[in-house]
């Protein structure tokens, strides 16, 4: 069965500097996405940056960017340049296809703290 | 387009109360799922759907019932209340995987639901 593992519960970063938060993911498949969602205290589920497994190229959106690591199976986030508004739990997803069908599989988060 | 609406935001049952939480969206998206979110343990999903008149078993669904009869509902039911219920739950929705691979879940805004 497939998992995902975020190792750190919490992480503080101080305003302007950059910060990385931790992904490792476990699967047979060889196809398959992975997400980070962020969510703020006001509790909705918002999408900051996708990977699709087949391909090399990190994605980047903004100030989000990702490192990922098919081998070693690691899908970290950097956030560059980093505002009081990017404090929120972060959840790394796992997408993969069987049995007809696909399930996300959701790590358990990592609470950022902004320090200004 | 009001993406994917929860209803009720909040709610106070007595054990072994029934009811029933609302999900309605309007992208047309095929798939459907509720997730429940407890302090450290993430997102778990406790069913999901493919489409209308389809639905399956998640990680976590003792204890709750769906149905898909509309494209555009997916309800989920408690059937007899417990504290080990009381959560945060969200709904999400997506296309499925063979229409556009790396299209990401929207989630509604999520039911905080507590058990007395």
């Amino acid at each position: 069965a497939q998992t995902v593992t975020q190792s750190q519960p919490e992480m503080s970063v101080q305003e302007a500097e950059t910060v990385t938060l931790s992904c490792t993911y476990d699967t047979s498949e060889s196809d398959y996405y992975l997400f980070w969602y962020k969510q703020p205290p006001s509790r909705q589920m918002i999408l900051v940056i996708r990977q699709e497994a087949y391909k090399q190229q990190n994605a980047t959106e903004n100030r989000f960017s990702v490192n990922f690591q098919k081998a070693a199976k690691s899908f970290s986030l950097k956030i560059s340049d980093s505002q009081l508004g990017d404090a929120a739990m972060y959840f790394c997803a796992y997408r993969g296809y069987t049995s007809g069908t696909y399930k996300y599989i959701f790590g358990t988060g990592t609470r950022l703290k902004v320090l200004a | 387009n009001a993406g994917v609406t929860q209803t009720p935001k909040f709610q106070v049952l007595k054990t072994g109360q029934s009811m029933t939480l609302q999900c309605a969206q309007d992208m047309n998206h095929e798939y459907m799922s509720w997730y429940r979110q407890d302090p450290g343990m993430g997102l778990r999903l406790i069913h999901y759907s493919v489409g209308a008149g389809i639905t399956d078993q998640g990680e976590v669904p003792n204890g709750y019932n769906v149905s898909r009869s509309t494209t555009e509902d997916f309800p989920l039911r408690l059937l007899s209340a417990a504290p080990s219920q009381t959560s945060v739950y969200f709904c999400a929705s997506s296309y499925t995987y063979h229409m556009t691979g790396d299209q990401p879940q929207h989630f509604g805004d999520g039911t905080r639901l507590s058990i007395l």
